[in-house]
C-alpha cells in the first residue's frame, strides 16, 4: 500500500502570496496523483488530476507538477477563497488513498 | 452536470448496520462512470471506502471489505452503502462521489463531483 505524506501540515500566509504544497509517495506512482481542496463544512473539490492537469473550471492560478514520488501543488497569488485544506490522492496503487492534508490558513 | 445527494439515518447503534443511499441527478448512471463512497471522521482525513460500476461490479478497501456492501439501482438513479458491525470508529461524514469525467474521458479513481456529505454517528 502506498502511503502519501504531505508537508507542511499547516501554512499561514497572506492573500496575494504564492504557496507550494508538497506530497510525497512511499513508492513510485507515476503521474497518477490528484489534488483536492476542502473548505470547512464542504465536500472536497478536485483541482488537479494526473499530477498536472487542471480539472474543469479550476482557475489557472492552481498548477500541479511532479512524477514518481514527489509532487507539488502551487497556488499563485492566494485569493481569500483559497484558504482551505488540500489533500493529495493517488490512484496508481491499491487501494486508492489520500494524504493527511495541508491546511492553508490566513496569517 | 451530475449532482449527488446522500441520505440515511444520522445515528446508528454500536454493532448495528449503517445504511446510506446516494441519489444521482442531472445525468445517467448508465455510463462509464464509477460510483464511490468516501468517509471522513470528524477533524480527520479522507478514507476511500469503495466503488461500484453501473453494472454492479464492486471494489472495496481491504480495511473494510469484510463489513461493506455496495449496490446500484440504475432505474432509480441511486446507489447505496451498507456497513455492518459498526463501532464508534465508524463515526464520520460519509460522502458519495462519481469518477471524474471530461467531455471526452472518464478517469477511474479520481473523484468529482461529490455529494454534500452526511454525518453518521455511532452511539448508544
Amino acid at each position: 500500500e502506498t502511503v502519501l505524506t504531505q508537508s507542511p501540515a499547516t501554512l499561514s500566509l497572506s492573500p496575494g502570496e504564492r504557496v507550494t504544497l508538497s506530497c510525497r509517495a512511499s513508492q513510485s506512482i507515476g503521474n497518477f496523483l490528484a489534488w483536492y481542496q476542502q473548505k470547512p463544512g464542504q465536500a472536497p473539490r478536485l483541482l488537479i488530476f494526473d499530477a498536472s492537469n487542471r480539472a474543469t473550471g479550476i482557475p489557472a492560478r492552481f498548477s500541479g507538477s511532479g512524477s514518481g514520488t514527489d509532487f507539488t501543488l502551487t497556488i499563485n497569488s492566494l485569493e481569500p477563497e483559497d484558504f482551505a485544506m488540500y489533500y493529495c490522492q493517488q490512484r496508481r496503487d491499491w487501494p486508492p488513498g489520500f494524504g493527511p492534508g495541508t491546511k492553508v490558513d490566513i496569517k | 452536470q451530475v449532482q449527488l445527494q446522500e441520505s440515511g439515518p444520522g445515528l446508528v447503534k454500536p454493532s448495528g448496520t449503517l445504511s446510506l443511499i446516494c441519489a444521482v441527478s442531472g445525468g445517467s448512471m448508465d455510463s462509464n462512470n464509477w460510483w464511490i463512497w468516501v468517509r471522513q471522521p470528524p477533524g480527520k482525513g479522507l478514507e476511500w471506502i469503495g466503488e461500484i460500476s453501473h453494472s454492479g461490479i464492486t471494489n472495496y478497501n481491504p480495511s473494510l471489505e469484510s463489513r461493506v456492501t455496495m449496490s446500484v439501482d440504475v432505474s432509480k438513479n441511486q446507489f447505496s452503502l451498507k456497513v455492518t458491525s459498526v463501532t464508534t470508529a465508524d463515526t464520520a461524514v460519509y460522502y458519495c462521489a462519481s469518477s471524474y469525467c471530461t467531455t471526452t474521458s472518464c478517469f477511474v479513481r479520481y473523484f468529482d463531483p461529490w455529494g454534500q456529505g452526511t454525518l453518521v454517528t455511532v452511539s448508544t
